[in-house]
């Protein structure tokens, strides 16, 4: 059973940097074929894709925030984390680690899907 | 980045009602659109992939159509459990972006 699970602190400081450990289980973060992303919600808002990290350790990052991520794994311990700097208010939200995986290929075509998400853990910045 | 657009933000319908969710991207993007549904509280949760496979355990009353920039979500026979957010979100480039969602509420 794939199973990611996000922890980190509940509550941080206006310009504190924020470290988030997801953990996942059921697959290897070394697999051709995984990833896993970061993506976080705004209380009542939409849902933004933040990182992603590769099996090869390749990272993407959101444009607006890629100066304040950092997104890293350390495979024997399966886990995945997320650093963001210099915190606001504006960053309260839930964020979530879910895995990216190539879930249909057709030819030379691959497709992929985060097929499976964690529960989120709520982050909320305020003094 | 790509942009992806949804609209409606909100829509009513009734239990048993067909209810299509368009998405458009601000570019092409072939095929490579993933919806999700979120029911509130929870985390989202995979439909539908490559614009039109319905994902593993996914009731049949979904489905996908569309690609290039114009794709939809339908459900038929909308059941009670079918109330929730639905996101479309591009696998065309990184970075890798969502719509802003659909929410699909009880008339």
């Amino acid at each position: 059973q794939v199973t990611l699970k996000e922890s980190g602190p509940v509550l941080v400081k206006p310009t504190e940097t924020l470290t988030l450990t997801c953990t996942v289980s059921g697959f290897s973060l070394s697999n051709a074929r995984m990833g896993v992303s970061w993506i976080r919600q705004p209380p009542g808002k939409a849902l933004e894709w933040l990182a992603h990290i590769f099996s090869n350790d390749e990272k993407s990052y959101t444009t607006s925030l890629k100066s304040r991520l950092t997104i890293s794994k350390d495979t024997s311990k399966s886990q995945v984390v997320l650093t963001m700097t210099n915190m606001a208010p504006v960053d309260t939200a839930t964020y979530y680690c879910a895995r990216r995986t190539t879930i249909a290929a057709s030819g030379l075509y691959y497709y992929y899907a985060m097929d499976v998400w964690g529960q989120g853990t709520t982050v909320t910045v305020s003094s | 980045d790509i942009q992806m657009t949804q609209s409606p933000s909100s829509l009513s319908a009734s239990v048993g009602d067909r209810v299509t969710i368009p998405c458009r991207a601000s570019q092409s993007i072939s095929y490579y659109l993933n919806w999700y549904q979120q029911q509130p509280g929870k985390a989202p949760k995979l439909l539908i992939y490559a614009a039109s496979n319905l994902q593993s355990g996914v009731p049949s009353r979904f489905s996908g159509s569309g690609s290039g920039t114009d794709f939809t979500l339908t459900i038929t026979s909308l059941q009670p459990e079918d109330f929730a957010t639905y996101y479309c979100q591009q696998n065309y480039m990184t970075p890798w972006t969502f719509g802003l969602g659909t929410k699909v509420e009880i008339k």
